[in-house]
């Protein structure tokens, strides 16, 4: 089956630094999307972006479909942005494919 | 408007009893997918429910089956439990298998 990367795999930042987070897939996939979990376990849907470039706020996410990557921005970052980015593809079929997550922690 | 529902929020159980975890989905989707993260990994897409049959199956035993009702809200059914199922059980919803929008807080199931 597909396989999906993440990295890093840890992230430590102060408040207000920039970063990027990193999905590399390894087959041609039909839908991209991006996830947060936060502390309590639940799963927030940030982008679905099977190609291009989308923004909300202080996120932003690039898909380059043809080379089998996708970026995920934080910009400013707030303490409330820690817990662990998923990205997860979907290829054939309905199932979703999670990479292994970067947890991050945005120091105050 | 609700998000999707999962009850119960946490449970314990005993190996080898069976377990029953339910899940409404988000008004308006008519798909139901069911995950289990384990600590520390991502998740793991078990089956997904769509006009109240399975659609398509991940690399789960039969000991895991599930159930879609008219109203679209399902069922997981775990039987003989293993400590190894203890896990956090993600349902998502989506319309008509296409992204999905919105995932449950989830059932932390332990097996002792």
């Amino acid at each position: 089956g597909i396989q999906v990367e993440q990295s890093p795999p840890d992230l430590i930042l102060q408040e207000g630094a920039n970063s990027t987070l990193r999905c590399n897939f390894s087959d041609s996939v039909n839908n991209l999307q991006w996830f947060h979990q936060n502390p309590w376990g639940q799963l927030i849907n940030l982008f679905y972006i099977p190609s291009g470039t989308k923004q909300n706020g202080r996120l932003s996410a690039t898909t380059v479909a043809t080379e089998r990557y996708s970026l995920l921005y934080i910009s400013s970052s707030q303490t409330t942005d820690s817990g662990v980015y998923f990205c997860a593809v979907k290829a054939a079929g309905n199932k979703l494919t999670f990479g292994g997550g970067t947890r991050v922690l945005v120091k105050p | 408007d609700a998000g999707v529902t999962q009850s119960p929020t946490h449970l314990i159980k005993t190996r080898g009893q069976q377990v029953t975890l339910r899940c409404s989905p988000k008004s308006g989707h008519d798909t139901v997918s069911w995950y289990q993260q384990a600590l520390g990994q991502g998740p793991q897409f078990i089956f997904q429910y769509y006009e109240e049959e399975e659609r398509q199956r991940g690399n789960f035993p039969d000991r895991f089956s599930g159930h879609q009702f008219p109203n679209y809200s399902s069922e997981l059914n775990v039987n003989a439990l293993l400590l190894g199922d203890s896990a956090l059980y993600l349902c998502a919803s989506s319309l008509d298998g296409g992204p999905v929008g919105s995932f449950g807080e989830g059932s932390r199931l332990t097996v002792l």
